[in-house]
């Protein structure tokens, strides 16, 4: 079965410094992997998704995420925080069982960034 | 387009009521979902529906149940509320669920509390 394991429930980084959010999957078939972001007081949106055409891939705001098979890894990065990035970060895998498209979540990871 | 919504935005129930919390998607959508976000625990999905006229249980099922009353809306039922169902929900859709890298779309949440 799938998951997904998101280290570190909160991480907090000053303005303009590199954000590093990670995740760790875990599939017994190629993964489709996801990363959604939530702001406070809304759903989730996509910043980016993975889907085997390329490893690195770009995303909305300046996001970016590598996709490495021998390190079973989909971190999520930002060169340089800006406040409007503050939000919730949700890691996600596609089942790739029966259910085909379903999602699972990893617990989120909280973002604060420091002026 | 709208996108998803969803209503009510908050509800407050008192233990052993019932309720019905609506979706609906002017996208087109084929799949629906439904899932319930805790502190710290993500998001989990409660019950989707693959396409009009099929649903079927997520991880978390007992206590719900769904209707997917047409192509643009699923209905999520409480028929006996407890403190245990006091979560955030959240609806989503995606365009073909059994395509495990379609995007799911999310509404902005019902916030629910059971007293």
């Amino acid at each position: 079965a799938q998951s997904v394991t998101q280290l570190g429930s909160h991480v907090s980084v000053s303005e303009g410094a590199l954000v590093l959010l990670r995740c760790n999957y875990s599939s017994s078939v190629p993964p489709y992997l996801f990363w959604y972001v939530q702001y406070p007081n809304q759903g989730l949106q996509l910043l980016l998704k993975y889907t085997s055409a390329a490893t690195l891939v770009k995303g909305i705001n300046g996001f970016e995420a590598e996709f490495k098979k021998s390190e079973t890894s989909f971190h999520l990065t930002k060169p340089s925080a800006h406040m409007s990035d503050a939000a919730e970060y949700f890691c996600a895998v596609s089942d790739g069982g029966g259910s085909q498209g379903n999602l699972i979540f990893g617990k989120g990871t909280k973002l604060s960034v420091k002026p | 387009n709208a996108g998803v919504t969803q209503t009510p935005k908050f509800q407050v129930l008192k233990t052993g009521q019932s309720m019905t919390l609506q979706c609906a998607q002017d996208m087109n959508h084929n799949s629906m979902y439904w899932y319930r976000q805790d502190p710290g625990m993500g998001l989990r999905l409660i019950y989707y529906s693959a396409s009009e006229g099929t649903t079927d249980k997520g991880e978390v099922p007992n206590g719900y149940n769904v209707s997917r009353l047409n192509k643009r809306e699923f209905s999520l039922r409480l028929e006996s509320a407890a403190p245990s169902q006091t979560s955030v929900y959240f609806c989503a859709s995606t365009q073909q669920g059994a395509i495990p890298t379609d995007t799911q779309y999310f509404g902005p949440g019902t916030r629910l509390t059971v007293l």
